[in-house]
């Protein structure tokens, strides 16, 4: 079973900074998903990757399959990227999709 | 609107009662997730379709669980004899290979008195 590791599990910025959430899993993977949930609201898919760097406005995403990480950066962050942000794989050979507990960003004017 | 609807999206029931769920995706969305989701934890897989095929279940779903997709289009999730542990936000998501993300309904959430 993938064991999948996010860190911080919160994070506090201000208004502007850049921002890294990391990612780590334990076992092959033929995809990894970075998702956003607002409070109260639904699960958006940010990126899927199975290799490399994604870019979406400013957002960052980075894989090294290697060493089973993966980061999500927020550049000029801004209070309306405040969510839990999600990483979830799906294992080599199977459908699920395995998901870490979130890290939670609150980003303060 | 992420063209994956689900009803209800909250429902309160007593401990033993059956209830069902309901997950719309649009046509094009072969593939069907089922999550459950806890206050404060990731989602959690329940199970998964490839149009009408139940290709894999989480091992965490007691046989007090069933799942279905009849003709590929709509799913239902139906939980009998409902436990207070039972009590939780039930996700469905939707995806056409190829694709890259992975669409998400707003859930229903179950609270299980």
């Amino acid at each position: 079973k993938n064991e999948v590791e996010q860190s911080p599990q919160n994070l506090t910025a201000q208004e502007g900074e850049f921002i890294t959430i990391n990612c780590s899993y334990s076992v092959g993977i033929s995809a990894l998903h970075w998702l956003q949930q607002h409070p109260g609201g639904g699960i958006v898919s940010l990126f899927m990757l199975s290799s490399g760097k994604k870019k979406h406005g400013r957002l960052i995403a980075t894989i090294n399959i290697q060493e089973k990480h993966s980061s999500l950066h927020i550049t000029a962050s801004h209070p309306r990227d405040s969510a839990v942000y999600i990483c979830a794989v799906t294992g080599a050979g199977s459908y699920q999709l395995t998901f870490g507990k979130g890290t939670k960003l609150s980003v303060i004017p | 609107d992420t063209g994956v609807s689900q009803d209800p999206r909250h429902k309160i029931t007593k401990r033993g009662q059956n209830v069902t769920f309901r997950c719309d995706p649009i046509s094009e969305h072969n593939r069907l997730y089922w999550y459950r989701q806890t206050l404060g934890q990731g989602p959690e897989f329940l199970t998964y379709f490839q149009n009408e095929a139940q290709l894999e279940k989480s091992r965490l779903l007691s046989d007090r669980f069933s799942a279905e997709r009849p003709k590929g289009s709509f799913s239902t999730l139906e939980i009998q004899r409902t436990e207070q542990g039972d009590s939780a936000m039930y996700l469905c998501a939707a995806t056409v290979p190829g694709r890259e993300k992975l669409f998400f309904g707003s859930g229903t959430q179950l609270s299980v008195l």
